[in-house]
């Protein structure tokens, strides 16, 4: 089974600074799907960014970037120019593409907090 | 707006009652994923459903069942409900093609247990 391990319970930042959010994985698999997923306190689950393994290319959205390690089983997200509507939890996912497999396995969540 | 909706948005019941959660997916998802939220846990997947048929089943309790119909959404039945019980359920849809490896959410109903 694949597991996901985000170290970081809790991360702050500056207004306007970067901030990089952890996430390692556990998989036998070599194609599989990865997410970061941001739960504000509304509680909504909403899809920041994806990362296809096959694909070297590290995923951007904007502010939002990740470093995909594949060897080192690592998916990190970075926030640029941070703003206050980033303050949420972040989940980071990991889903198979295999039959009867393709539920999301999510990590334990970073919460993110923005000082003004 | 993800496109998936859920009913109702809040809920409150007595222990030992039964409810009712509903889903309808994205236009097009053939696949319904439920995942139950308590407070100081993480997400927990339930179960899957792919045009019909149930496809996954998680850590879903035998007091809860769930059913996807013909025109695609998707029910979760919880009886016999517990305190513990109390606890955001989501449901998630994803579809065929390009978009197919991404799952969206739904906003979630809050269900309480008094």
């Amino acid at each position: 089974a694949q597991t996901v391990t985000q170290s970081q319970p809790e991360m702050s930042v500056q207004e306007a600074e970067t901030v990089t959010l952890s996430c390692t994985y556990d998989t036998s698999e070599s194609d599989y799907y990865l997410f970061w997923y941001k739960q504000p306190p509304s509680r909504q689950m909403i899809l920041v960014i994806r990362q296809e393994a096959y694909k070297q290319q590290n995923a951007t959205e904007n502010r939002f970037s990740v470093n995909f390690q594949k060897a080192a089983k690592s998916f990190s997200l970075k926030i640029s120019d941070s703003q206050l509507g980033d303050a949420a939890m972040y989940f980071c996912a990991y889903r198979s593409p295999n039959f009867g497999n393709e539920k999301l396995t999510f990590g334990t969540g970073t919460r993110l907090t923005i000082i003004p | 707006d993800s496109g998936v909706t859920q009913t109702p948005k809040h809920l409150i019941t007595a222990t030992g009652q039964r409810v009712t959660l509903r889903c309808s997916p994205r236009s097009g998802d053939l696949s319904v994923y439920w995942y139950q939220q308590s407070l100081d846990q993480g997400l927990q997947f339930l179960i899957q459903y792919y045009n019909g048929e149930e496809r996954a089943k998680g850590n879903i309790l035998e007091r809860f069942s769930a059913q996807q119909f013909p025109d695609l959404h998707s029910e979760l039945n919880l009886s016999s409900l517990e305190l513990g019980d109390s606890a955001l359920y989501f449901c998630a849809s994803s579809g065929r093609g390009s978009s197919g490896n991404t799952i969206y959410f739904g906003e979630g109903s809050w269900l309480t247990v008094v």
